[in-house]
């Protein structure tokens, strides 16, 4: 079955940029049958979906993270991206990748194990 | 946009007992909405989608139905294993999550 890992540096500076790569196993991002995004959750809070990204490269970013974000694909390795720029510590939280199916209203599932960076100095 | 409003944010209840949590929207949005299972520590699993859907795999005690604004979804009967955050969620543009219902043993 697919499944999805996340990796990139645990620790980020304010005002520098947050990189996180998810990699996908058992299943080819290049299939066109999903979207691959990514959602964030900040420590005791709730989930915010911040963007997906296609087989293709076209990209939908939540407008509240829009100006901030870029999502890549390279589907020879099977992985897509998460870029983040000019983080605050508003932006601390568990980052994780998930399969966006489509459909009437898009679920996710499966999803990454999440991976927790913090902004700090 | 489309608000939705989970509730209760917490309860506790006994090993057994029927638990219910609501998901309303602020709109119509006939059965599209999905809810997730966040056990502590872990990333979210889809529970049920469509509103009223089980997803493969999962125990039969969770449903889900509603449709239109007002949505529930159910534990039949509470076992220790299913202490978690549920989430409801639907996609109004984008998506969005509902703002999560811990469930504790009593």
């Amino acid at each position: 079955q697919v499944q999805l890992q996340e990796s990139g540096p645990g620790l980020v500076k304010p005002s520098q940029t947050l990189s996180l790569t998810c990699t996908v196993s058992g299943g080819s991002i290049s299939s066109g049958d999903y979207y691959w995004s990514w959602i964030r959750q900040p420590p005791g809070k709730g989930l915010e979906w911040i963007g997906y990204i296609y087989y293709s490269g076209s990209t939908y970013y939540n407008p509240s993270l829009k100006s901030r974000v870029t999502i890549s694909v390279d589907t020879s390795k099977n992985q897509f991206s998460l870029k983040l720029s000019s983080v605050t510590a508003a932006d601390t939280a568990v980052y994780y990748c998930a399969r966006e199916v489509p459909a009437a209203v898009n679920w996710f599932d499966p999803w990454g194990q999440g991976t927790l960076v913090t902004v700090s100095s | 946009d489309i608000q939705m409003t989970q509730s209760p944010s917490s309860l506790s209840a006994s090993v057994g007992d029927r638990v219910t949590i609501t998901c309303q929207a602020s709109q119509d949005i006939s059965n599209y909405l999905n809810w997730y299972q966040q056990k502590p520590g872990k990333a979210p699993k889809l529970l049920i989608y469509d509103a009223s859907n089980l997803e493969t795999g999962v125990p039969s005690r969770f449903s889900g139905s509603g449709s239109g604004t007002d949505f529930t979804f159910t534990i039949s009967s509470l076992q220790p294993e299913d202490i978690a955050t549920y989430y409801c969620q639907q996609y109004d543009n984008l998506p969005l999550f509902g703002g999560g219902t811990k469930v504790e043993i009593k």
